[in-house]
């Protein structure tokens, strides 16, 4: 696609279940970025691959989060044992070589997450 | 944390420049000032970036003190839907390692 594509929009879970969310970056770019933004706030880094590995997973609340990229594509966030204080809406965003030298990062619209 | 300091939110008359603040007192020479915007329900958009000259482009300008210590990124003819939070973000350009630090930015305010 044109863009970075998230999966879902929206997803509303039960306290204690596992999510997955899904990033689709654009097409070639290597960064990913993954971010968390609650209500009114900036958004709050959580990890960044670098192709397929994890250059830096700092953001990582703790270890119920945890994020893949298999193929240096498209990625998966999954949060086991979901918590009320999880919900956000959780954005991705990828780069390419010569975009992120010039620190554009293009975002997705983001993925709302709702536990109750 | 984030390096800069924003008001927290401002208002602009359409048709007029909007003129967004930054402080960034404690940046280092080999640090860029980012601006991003995020419009309601919407990822963050890049807008502009500079190092020490002021910038130009299409979206905006960008003002950068001598002393680097500040900026303010300039809207010269706001419209409504320039509506949105601001994001003025200090990194090291080229360092894949450093992520982008967000701030809660300026809301910015286009009113009719």
């Amino acid at each position: 696609g044109a863009g970075v594509s998230q999966t879902p929009s929206n997803k509303v879970t039960e306290k204690g279940k596992y999510v997955e969310l899904r990033c689709d970056p654009i097409s070639g770019h290597t960064a990913l970025y993954w971010y968390r933004q609650s209500l009114g706030q900036g958004p709050e880094f959580l990890i960044y691959f670098q192709g397929t590995g994890a250059a830096d997973d700092s953001g990582l609340p703790n270890d119920r989060f945890f994020a893949v990229r298999p193929e240096g594509s498209v990625s998966t966030l999954k949060i086991q044992r979901t918590e009320r204080g999880d919900s956000a809406v959780y954005l991705c965003a990828s780069s390419s070589r010569l975009a992120g030298e010039s620190g554009e990062l293009f975002f997705g619209e983001g993925s709302r997450l709702t536990v109750l | 944390d984030a390096k800069t300091t924003q008001p927290t939110s401002m208002d602009c008359a359409e048709g007029r420049a909007a003129n967004l603040p930054c402080n960034h007192s404690t940046i280092s020479g080999n640090e860029y000032v980012y601006w991003y915007r995020q419009i309601h329900s919407q990822g963050p958009q890049y807008i502009i970036h500079g190092l020490k000259n002021n910038e130009t482009n299409e979206m905006a300008s960008l003002i950068i003190t001598e002393d680097r210590k500040s900026s303010t990124l300039i809207l010269p003819h706001a419209t409504l839907r320039d509506t949105a939070v601001y994001y003025c973000i200090v990194r090291v350009r080229d360092n894949y390692g450093q992520n982008f630090v967000f701030g809660p930015g300026t809301r910015l305010s286009v009113l009719p």
